[in-house]
């Protein structure tokens, strides 16, 4: 089994359509999450960390369950601009795993 | 944060040729990592610097791959001799202090190899 599992997509959808990403990671010591966006031939970048108590960032909101080891991702109100791939990243100790990404392609 | 370099950007050699990439991470991040992420995966920690130490090689394929951050700065990282399955993006990045939770992480622009 993968440590950090996402569906690789890709998810079409037209703007302004709300779309929500799943993740599920296999390590129930895992400390620290987050989601990274990845633009096509570029690098990672931090778009948020997610907590138990979850958390809002504009049209982002990202969910945490560690009883069901599970990490969401929720995009309001898409923008062309929001296709990327986004990777679900779990922090053990020291060391981040990222998910294989999930692809996103918002169309006019 | 001035970012961090990576050399070159792109890099075509022939199997069992060797190859060296070179990393230089924002100005006082002590923690340097090389990551490996293959066509439609996930970035893959190969090893990790604190400071000139290594905390963390346990994904590096020692027996071709090597890495070093002599004076806790600048890092390179050296394929000897590549392999087909090496075609990927090398990534390197960089934190502040130990890499701790709320330390994020900053990724330069990555060299693209490809072993022919």
């Amino acid at each position: 089994r993968k440590e950090v599992e996402q569906d690789p997509g890709p998810f079409n959808v037209p703007e302004g359509a709300t779309v929500a990403f799943n993740c599920t990671y296999s390590n129930s010591a895992s400390q620290s999450f987050f989601w990274y966006r990845q633009d096509c031939r570029k690098e990672p970048k931090l778009l948020m960390s997610v907590y138990s108590s979850g958390n809002e960032d504009g049209r982002f909101t990202a969910q945490l369950n560690r009883a069901s080891q599970y990490i969401s991702l929720l995009i309001r109100d898409s923008k062309l601009s929001d296709s990327a791939t986004y990777l679900c990243v779990v922090k053990d100790f020291q060391k981040l795993v990222f998910g294989t990404g999930t692809r996103l392609l918002v169309s006019p | 944060e001035a970012g961090v370099a990576q050399s070159p950007r792109y890099k075509i050699i022939e199997k069992r040729q060797s190859v060296a990439f070179w990393c230089n991470p924002i100005s006082g991040h002590a923690t340097l990592y090389w990551y490996q992420q293959i066509l439609g995966q996930g970035p893959k920690l190969l090893i990790q610097f604190q400071n000139n130490g290594v905390v963390d090689d346990s994904q590096l394929p020692k027996d071709r791959f090597s890495a070093e951050r002599l004076k806790g700065v600048d890092s390179t990282l050296k394929i000897q001799p590549a392999k087909l399955e090496d075609s990927a993006v090398y990534l390197c990045a960089a934190a502040g202090t130990s890499g701790g939770a709320n330390n994020e992480q900053f990724f330069g622009p990555g060299t693209r190899l490809t072993v022919l």
